[in-house]
């Protein structure tokens, strides 16, 4: 176990919805990333947050976005979602940046 | 633009054969590099750092500046071997953000 807990674990929508995926970081950790997990692309990194504060991004859509809260866990929102939304997201948590990483299990997003 | 390639998608070898997974990296700077690895249905997972030249479950990495590479080596695979791997290279900073390859899925047969 990684200490990072995601929550839901499988999650199925339908187009055009929105949904909210949440992550815990390890205890004592101030960074939080994303990354989506698709077949075609592999592992994309979406966007880091670090002390509530939004540090780096990637190739996230508009359509997405995440914030860091004071407890230092965070929220994914994916609106508007596309077949092509499916895949698993990530979060992974460091202490600060450009150090090992812990990811959790990642949530499984189906949109029908 | 900062660019990491596995050009290998899929990987196969027999037990106790020995493997090489590629990664080469187009990064300004010097930055650091990991490899990951994920086991069938466990989270991703630290393999290894340049940095800490260190050999983790038989598996070793040289960076080679010159060529821009960062291969994952293993003289003898296991079966246990058998997984998800990325490169990933860091260009740390105040801007940092760890970059993925796309990933090798090894697979060692007995």
């Amino acid at each position: 176990d990684s200490g990072v807990t995601q929550t839901p674990k499988h999650l199925i929508t339908a187009t055009g919805q929105r949904v909210t995926l949440r992550c815990s970081p390890r205890s004592g950790d101030l960074s939080v990333y994303w990354y989506q997990q698709s077949l075609d692309q592999g592992l994309q990194f979406l966007i880091q947050y670090y002390n509530g504060e939004e540090r780096a991004k990637g190739n996230i859509l508009e359509r997405f976005s995440a914030q860091q809260f004071p407890d230092l866990h965070s929220e994914l929102n994916l609106s508007s979602l596309e077949l092509g939304d499916s895949a698993l997201y990530f979060c992974a948590s460091s202490v600060g940046g450009s150090e090992k990483l812990f990811f959790g299990s990642g949530t499984q997003l189906s949109v029908l | 633009a900062q660019r990491v390639t596995q050009p290998e998608k899929l990987l196969s070898v027999f037990k106790g054969a020995p493997v090489e997974l590629k990664c080469n990296y187009s990064y300004s700077g010097s930055p650091e590099l990991f490899w990951y690895v994920q086991y069938s249905r466990q989270r991703l997972q630290l393999l290894l750092r340049h940095i800490s030249r260190e050999s983790i479950k038989g598996f070793t990495a040289d960076l080679n500046k010159g060529e821009t590479s960062f291969h994952l080596k293993k003289p003898f695979a296991q079966e246990e071997d058998s997984a998800m791997y990325y490169c990933a290279p860091d260009s740390g900073g105040s801007n940092y953000k760890l970059t993925f390859g796309k990933g090798t899925l090894l697979t060692v047969n007995p």
